[in-house]
């Protein structure tokens, strides 16, 4: 059971255009919505967070956009960078629960921006 | 260390033999997560502490899995009688909060490849 799901496995941009990067999440109980970056041979790195009594979070060239009835969250890069080249993981969690530390990831989608 | 120490980094064993993977934490944080990630997937919830006590031990797989923290800080993940459906990448997170606001910090992973 995927509870938080991203559809794309990958996607390509041009430098200095927009990324989208998409998720969906099923359980309804999730309260705060994550989007976490990778490069290779690295950990994930935390890049925006959205709790859910917003519908956009916005950090320099980088903004999440949720809504709520739907069950969807985005990540917009604008302009894209060749160094935004990574795997995007989107994650959520239910911050009032017990289990704070209990992320929900995604399968990730793999950006590359070619200049 | 300046971030999260992760040994060894590349661990391969035969089916049957125990397996300890060792993590360091940034040092002051609270919170410790072990997360494992399966080839094109995202990191799946293992198990998490705050301070030395284990909060929620729920995404073992199973009781060949277990977890410590007993001093609160450096943390060990054994898995005895390892399978080769063990082989992953098993990846440990620290947040400085209990219980974590979902922003972990998250080290360089141990690939362990069961044979």
């Amino acid at each position: 059971d995927q509870q938080v799901k991203q559809n794309s496995p990958s996607l390509s941009v041009q430098e200095g255009r927009i990324s989208i990067l998409n998720c969906d999440y099923t359980n309804s109980m999730f309260d705060y919505f994550l989007w976490y970056k990778k490069y290779p041979a690295e950990g994930p790195t935390f890049l925006i967070s959205i709790s859910s009594i917003k519908d956009k979070n916005e950090d320099g060239r980088f903004t999440v956009f949720l809504n709520k009835s739907a069950k969807h969250l985005s990540l917009h890069i604008v302009p894209s960078q060749p160094g935004d080249s990574a795997v995007y993981f989107c994650a959520a969690i239910r911050r009032g629960g017990t289990s704070y530390g209990k992320l929900t990831f995604g399968q990730g989608t793999i950006l590359t921006v070619h200049p | 260390g300046a971030g999260v120490s992760q040994s060894p980094r590349y661990k391969v064993t035969k089916r049957g033999q125990d397996v300890a993977l060792r993590c360091d934490p940034i040092s002051g944080h609270v919170s410790l997560y072990w997360y494992r990630q399966a080839l094109g997937q995202g990191p799946e919830f293992l198990t998490y502490f705050n301070y030395e006590a284990q909060q929620d031990k729920s995404g073992l797989p199973n009781d060949r899995f277990s977890a410590e923290r007993p001093e609160g800080s450096i943390s060990t993940l054994t898995i005895q009688r390892t399978e080769q459906r063990d082989s992953a990448m098993y990846r440990c997170a620290s947040s400085l909060p209990p219980g974590g606001a979902g922003e972990l910090f998250f080290g360089e992973g141990s690939r362990l490849t069961v044979l």
